[in-house]
C-alpha cells in the first residue's frame, strides 16, 4: 500500500508571501487532516475533510491559510500572506476509518 | 477542555536498560488513545490504539497499557533504533475524529 504523499519536503520563503502544500493520500481513504507541528509541540489539527466537504476548521487561520480537497482526492494548503509564526512541519494524514491514521514525511516551512 | 499531558519531556536510556513513558489525559468520554512514533524528519508512525482501562497491546519491545487516567509505554531492553520521539494523543466523544496530541517524549538509547 503506497503511503500519503506531500511535497514539497522543504520551503524556505520570506514573510508576507504566499507557499502551497500538496497532499495525495491512500487510495480509498475518505478522510483527510491537515496538522500543523511547530518543533517541540505535538501536531495540531488544522482541518478535516470528508470527502470534498470540511468536517472541522475551527483551529484554521482562515484570514491567512485555505484549503481544498479535489474530487476527494487529493488536497493543498495555502498560506496567504505567511508570518514568522507559520514556521512548522505542515503534516498529512488520512485514513478509512477513525482508527490509525496514516502520516506523510510532512512540508518543513521555514518564513524568515 | 480535552488535555493530553506527556512525562518526561526527554529519556536517555542505556541499551537494554528498560522504562516507561508516560501519558496523562482528561477528556470528555474516551473513544481510544493512540501511541505514534516520530522519528527525525519524518511523520508520525501508528503503534497502538487503546480503547478501555485494562487494555494491554505489546509489538516487539513496546508495550502499551490504559487505565482510566493515563496510559504507559513501557519499553524492555531498548535498543539504540528504538531512539524516537513517542507521541501519545486522544480520540474524545467531543472531539468526533479529532486527534489531541500530547507534546512527546524525546527517547535517547545508547550502545
Amino acid at each position: 500500500e503506497a503511503g500519503v504523499a506531500q511535497s514539497p519536503r522543504y520551503k524556505i520563503i520570506e514573510k508576507r508571501q504566499s507557499v502551497a502544500f500538496w497532499c495525495n493520500p491512500i487510495s480509498g481513504h475518505a478522510t483527510l487532516y491537515w496538522y500543523q507541528q511547530i518543533l517541540g509541540q505535538g501536531p495540531k489539527l488544522l482541518i478535516q475533510f470528508q470527502n470534498n466537504g470540511v468536517v472541522d476548521d475551527s483551529q484554521l487561520p482562515k484570514d491567512r491559510f485555505s484549503a481544498e480537497r479535489l474530487k476527494g482526492v487529493d488536497s493543498t494548503l495555502k498560506i496567504q500572506p505567511a508570518k514568522l509564526e507559520d514556521s512548522a512541519v505542515y503534516l498529512c494524514a488520512s485514513s478509512f476509518l477513525t482508527d490509525g491514521y496514516t502520516f506523510g514525511s510532512g512540508t518543513r516551512l521555514t518564513v524568515v | 477542555e480535552d488535555q493530553v499531558t506527556q512525562s518526561p519531556e526527554a529519556l536517555r536510556l542505556q541499551e537494554g536498560e528498560s522504562s516507561s513513558l508516560n501519558c496523562s489525559y482528561t477528556v470528555s468520554g474516551l473513544r481510544g488513545l493512540f501511541w505514534y512514533r516520530q522519528d527525525p524528519g519524518k511523520g508520525p508512525e501508528f503503534l497502538f490504539t487503546l480503547y478501555s482501562a485494562g487494555e494491554e497491546k505489546e509489538k516487539e519491545r513496546l508495550k502499551a497499557t490504559l487505565t482510566k487516567k493515563e496510559s504507559f509505554l513501557h519499553i524492555t531492553a531498548p535498543k539504540p533504533e528504538d531512539s524516537a520521539t513517542y507521541l501519545c494523543a486522544v480520540h474524545s466523544s467531543y472531539n468526533t475524529d479529532k486527534l489531541i496530541f500530547g507534546t512527546g517524549t524525546r527517547l535517547q538509547v545508547f550502545p
